[in-house]
């Protein structure tokens, strides 16, 4: 079955400065990479997603980069901002009819220093 | 419109006891999908249905299984509860094959 791998762990950045979250899939026929944010206590919320025929996708301050060929993809914050402190998730799918299994990586830990 | 709803939000069980947690999709919505979320073990699913039938299964016991009723609400149920099965529940609508997932607040569940 698929298995992802995200890196770091942990990752701690200045405010204002960029942050970058790395992951790693293993089936080939994965087509859909969502990334989720979740605060403490509250639900993963979908922050932004892209499908294996698009390369990068951004939304403000948010960018998502997909190598198919190297099995990986990132996401990348710039201009961090406080409210950006959450575990992020990145997960992978193959989402066609039939098969809507979300695999998720372990998560990374984001604080921002003020 | 209201988000995926799960009831109740906390539950405090005792080993060898049975629960059932219950979740209501976005309106439209007909695919629901559960997940456990432990410190240790991160997002891990456990299975989706859609219209009613379950094509998807994540490698649980067969203690946990899961059903969807016409309306696409869903309900999970654990059997013979273990500690192991102390966890946050997730459970994730859309709309349908390729659709964003959206999830519900949890049910955290404890086992004692």
């Amino acid at each position: 079955g698929e298995n992802v791998e995200q890196h770091p762990s942990t990752l701690s950045v200045q405010e204002g400065d960029s942050a970058v979250i790395k992951c790693t899939y293993s089936d080939s026929a994965s087509n859909y990479f969502p990334w989720y944010k979740q605060e403490l206590g509250k639900r993963p919320q979908l922050i932004i997603d892209i499908r294996s025929n698009v390369g990068e996708k951004k939304d403000q301050r948010i960018a998502v980069t997909l190598n198919k060929t190297a099995k990986h993809f990132s996401l990348h914050i710039t201009e961090t901002q406080p409210e950006d402190s959450a575990v992020y998730f990145c997960a992978a799918s193959i989402s066609n009819f039939g098969n809507e299994k979300l695999t998720f990586g372990t998560g990374t830990r984001l604080t921002i220093i003020p | 419109k209201a988000g995926v709803t799960q009831t109740p939000r906390y539950l405090i069980k005792t080993r060898g006891q049975q629960v059932t947690l219950s979740c209501s999709p976005i309106s439209g919505h007909r695919s629901v999908s559960w997940y456990q979320q432990t410190p240790g073990q991160g997002l891990q699913f456990l299975f989706e249905y859609f219209s009613e039938t379950q094509r998807n299964k994540g490698n649980f016991p067969g203690r946990f299984s899961g059903r969807q009723f016409s309306n696409s609400r869903s309900e999970m149920n654990v059997s013979t509860l273990e500690l192991g099965d102390s966890a946050l529940y997730l459970c994730a609508s859309s709309p349908g094959p390729g659709g964003e997932a959206f999830f519900g607040q949890g049910t955290r569940l404890t086992v004692v």
